[in-house]
């Protein structure tokens, strides 16, 4: 199957600091990708949608000044979380999806760790 | 917006026992999945159903897309240790590069 390979796998830093989260596709391209977060005991929780080459969609509610989003490259999206706080802490998880109706395929999520 | 509902919340099973879980929803959707997310790592994607009706298996998973194409359900026959985890369905309205929305899951424990 198509594999989405996510980095870091963890992060730990102290509050005010950025973070960029990558996202490749390694076996496909991937014309759009996903990002969603997840808090413990939940379900997936849309943050955008990635379009290579365009801005990304945000759901509502999500602070596209806080939550970054870059897709220059059919396989690579990444998320910044920019100035993050402790409320920030999350797992962080992508998908990609290729271009011929395929469904979508996840990374191995990014926990991340805000002091 | 459209929401999942997915049901049973939990399982708690003995090794071997078949499990059964499903989803509805009030809105038709043209593609279901079914993932499983086992701690700190992304879902994994188990079996995609693309036609209403459509009955598919993998291994000793079996998942169905409902008729009114509203629902969809997921049978692990003969569960084993490894099934623990947390299931997902996810719906389409149309497929591919759409964003999925998701059910809450559900949690299933295999005693061995």
């Amino acid at each position: 199957g198509a594999v989405v390979s996510q980095h870091p796998s963890w992060v730990i830093c102290k509050s005010g600091t950025s973070v960029k989260i990558e996202c490749r596709s390694l076996d496909f391209q991937a014309t759009t990708m996903f990002w969603y977060r997840q808090f413990p005991k939940q379900s997936l929780m849309l943050m955008a949608t990635s379009n290579e080459g365009s801005k990304a969609t945000y759901e509502q509610g999500v602070e596209k000044d806080k939550f970054l989003i870059n897709h220059a490259s059919l396989t690579l999206s990444t998320l910044t979380v920019t100035s993050a706080h402790p409320e920030d802490s999350s797992f962080y998880i992508c998908s990609g999806s290729r271009v011929n109706n395929q469904p979508q395929h996840f990374g191995d999520g990014t926990r991340l760790s805000i002091l | 917006g459209q929401q999942l509902n997915q049901s049973p919340q939990s399982m708690f099973i003995q090794e071997g026992e078949d499990v059964s879980m499903n989803c509805t929803s009030s809105s038709i959707f043209n593609t279901w999945l079914w993932y499983k997310q086992d701690p700190g790592e992304g879902p994994v994607l188990l079996i995609a159903l693309y036609k209403a009706g459509e009955l598919t298996s993998n291994g000793r998973l079996t998942a169905q897309f409902g008729i009114t194409r509203k629902d969809s359900f997921l049978n692990i026959s003969a569960s084993i240790p490894s099934d623990v985890g947390i299931y997902f369905c996810a719906g389409q309205l149309r497929g591919g590069s759409e964003k999925l929305v998701f059910g809450k899951g559900t949690k299933l424990t295999v005693n061995p």
